[in-house]
């Protein structure tokens, strides 16, 4: 079965700490994505990548191919990083048919 | 770009009732998906669409649910008839082959069945 897990489920941090949130998936995939959904709902693609790492201001994005992991981090976290974060992968197949994992809830207290 | 466009955004309505939810989708994109998300099972696939054409509709929960791609720059997810258990955010998202799976999302249709 192809499965997303996220870790962890739910974080709390003060602002300016840096932040990690992990993605496993289970088996070869052509693509991964990081969505953030905004406390009003609305979804934001953060990055797709296949492989390395990608880096937009403070947010990055590694994935390790070979182990099926990926980590978003995000340095010097502020309160208006408080989102919901989703990892999703393309297990290949015909046009992005994507699996989602369950979310990991961030909160960041100033 | 005016993005993904979805109405309504909010839509109540009885046990029993015909719902329709549509979808713009960015000018140019080829593709169209439709996502349901809820509290106990996140965001899934219901069905998308390749030029027009449903590719995989596998996600789609039963019979009572329908999708069409009449054009490319309109689509529909009906329910008929809905049930409780139908409540959920819709979303709906678009992307280019141009840019390889990349997803534009809409801004959703909560819907609530009563």
């Amino acid at each position: 079965k192809n499965e997303v897990e996220q870790s962890p489920q739910n974080l709390t941090a003060q602002e300016g700490e840096f932040i990690t949130i992990n993605c496993s998936y289970s088996v070869g995939i052509s693509a991964l994505h990081w969505l953030q959904q905004h406390p009003g709902g609305g979804i934001v693609s953060l990055f797709m990548l296949s492989s390395g790492k990608k880096k937009h201001g403070r947010l990055i994005a590694t994935i390790n191919i070979q182990e099926k992991h990926s980590s978003l981090h995000i340095t010097a976290s502020h309160p208006r990083d408080s989102a919901v974060y989703i990892c999703a992968v393309d297990y290949g197949g015909s046009q992005g048919n994507l699996i989602f994992g369950k979310g990991t809830k961030l909160s960041v207290k100033p | 770009d005016a993005g993904v466009i979805q109405s309504p955004r909010h839509e109540v309505t009885e046990m029993g009732q015909e719902v329709t939810l549509r979808c713009k989708p960015i000018s140019g994109h080829n593709s169209l998906f439709w996502y349901r998300q809820t509290m106990m099972r996140g965001l899934e696939l219901l069905i998308y669409f390749n030029n027009n054409v449903p590719i995989d509709d596998s996600g789609m929960p039963e019979d009572r649910f329908s999708a069409k791609m009449p054009n490319a720059s309109f689509s529909t997810l009906k329910i008929q008839p809905s049930e409780p258990r139908d409540s959920a955010v819709y979303f709906c998202a678009s992307s280019s082959q141009a840019v390889y799976n990349e997803q534009f999302f809409g801004p959703g249709t909560r819907l609530t069945v009563l």
